[in-house]
């Protein structure tokens, strides 16, 4: 079945570093965008970044912008989010969830679907 | 940069009871791009429509979306135990704060 995992979490130190990874598995990871999506505890959904099917392109939320790096091997059906110089603001669930987009009747459809289990990231000192 | 803001943010309903839940948009948006999920503590967020109104493979017919423009809506026709929950309304790469779903 499909399905996405992540792993990486944990705990670590104001300005620290940190990668996580999403192993994919049931679908043709190289055929889909892919995106993080964090959730501070008690808090609400925030987009951080998504990547194109080849890596060639690539976004990312502001709060996140020249703090982390998203990409991906379709070689091993894996997505990554480096994170570096992380904050307190940063503590959060990660979730890496699958952008399905697709044309019909010639507009345009896009939601995330599915969404892995979320890796726990907590900065702290 | 597209705000979405939920209402109510708490709605205390019971069983077999209908739910309405409202999401809008800061300005209009297309409705292709307005999708549902539902997250129950702990868990990872499950989508229940696309598109503004197309149920998601498994979910049950009491879930239906509506709207367009700038007002949306996910309705709950008749509450089952398992539907209480926090709901998100997500427009492209934005989502709404929440509403969370509780038993009266």
């Amino acid at each position: 079945q499909v399905q996405l995992v992540e792993s990486g979490g944990g705990l670590v130190k104001p300005g620290g570093s940190l990668r996580l990874s999403c192993a994919a598995s049931g679908f043709t990871f190289s055929d889909y965008y892919m995106s993080w999506i964090r959730q501070a505890p008690g808090k609400g959904l925030e987009w951080v970044s998504y990547i194109s099917s080849s890596g060639s392109t690539i976004y990312y939320a502001d709060s996140v912008k020249g703090r982390f790096t998203i990409s991906r091997d379709n070689a091993k059906n894996s997505l990554y989010l480096q994170m570096n110089s992380l904050r307190a603001e940063d503590t959060a669930v990660y979730y890496c969830a699958r952008e399905n987009s697709y044309y019909g009747s010639g507009t345009h459809y896009l939601w995330f679907d599915p969404w892995g289990q979320g890796t726990l990231v907590t900065v702290s000192s | 940069e597209i705000v979405l803001t939920q209402s109510p943010g708490t709605l205390s309903l019971s069983p077999g009871e209908r739910a309405t839940l409202s999401c809008r948009a800061s300005q209009s948006v297309s409705s292709s791009y307005l999708a549902w999920y539902q997250q129950k503590p702990g868990q990872a967020p499950r989508l229940l429509i696309y598109g503004a109104s197309s149920r998601a493979t498994g979910i049950p017919d009491r879930f239906s979306g509506s709207g367009s423009g700038t007002d949306f809506t996910l309705t709950i026709s008749r509450l089952e135990p398992e539907d209480f929950a926090v709901y998100y309304c997500q427009q492209l790469r934005a989502f709404g704060q929440g509403t969370k779903v509780e038993i009266k």
